[in-house]
């Protein structure tokens, strides 16, 4: 059974800091995988997809790296700013003939001034 | 834009009642997901229809039911609420088999259920 982990639960750092999520996936045969940003009290919005053959997405400050082998994905901040802070989950897609998504339990951000 | 609508955002029930969450999206997606979030065990699926009348339970889908009746809509029923079942519930839309490699899903904004 695929699990998702994500490490730590909760960061805090002050504005201007590079920093670095953490995601890991006990079986490596996935199709996909995402980060997604969820404000307080509000939905989640999708950041960044990596696919299972490729090894990074950028977006703006967001790097997101994929390293299926060791069930590890990794999403670097940099320049980090107060609009940074919230929740940060990773999600992670078994294969193309599944729709479903298996989610980690998230790593609360705050980013100080 | 793709939106997903949730008809409540705060809802206070009483334990026993029969509880009615209700999503909308307006971007023809065929699946449509019922999930619930509380701190430290994340996202968990709740139930998953992926057509109209169609549906599939998910991970957690004991003390609920739903219902698909029109494609755009999905209902998420508790039928007998109970205090453990005071959580976020967050709904959320896809098409089916993602007909482009990168769709996701999209979410609703929740609903925050507190059953006393």
């Amino acid at each position: 059974k695929q699990e998702v982990t994500q490490i730590p639960a909760a960061l805090s750092v002050p504005e201007g800091e590079n920093l670095v999520l953490n995601c890991s996936f006990t079986d490596s045969a996935i199709y996909n995988l995402q980060w997604f940003r969820q404000d307080p009290g509000k939905g989640l919005t999708s950041l960044l997809l990596i696919q299972s053959s490729q090894r990074e997405q950028t977006s703006g400050r967001l790097n997101a790296s994929l390293d299926k082998s060791s069930g590890r994905s990794t999403l670097y901040i940099a320049a980090s700013q107060p609009g940074d802070s919230a929740t940060y989950l990773c999600a992670v897609r078994r294969s193309y003939n599944t729709d479903k998504l298996i989610f980690g339990t998230g790593t609360r951000l705050q980013v100080f001034p | 834009d793709v939106k997903v609508t949730q008809s409540s955002r705060y809802l206070v029930k009483r334990t026993g009642e029969k509880v009615f969450l209700e999503c909308v999206q307006d971007m023809d997606h065929e699946n449509m997901f019922w999930y619930r979030q509380d701190p430290g065990l994340g996202l968990r699926l709740i139930y998953f229809s992926y057509d109209v009348k169609m549906k599939e339970k998910g991970d957690i889908p004991e003390g609920y039911s739903v219902s698909r009746e029109k494609k755009e809509r999905f209902s998420l029923i508790l039928e007998s609420a109970s205090t453990n079942q005071t959580s976020m519930y967050l709904c959320a839309s896809s098409f089916r088999k993602y007909r482009v490699r990168t769709d996701t899903q999209y979410f609703g904004p929740g609903t925050r259920l507190t059953v006393l």
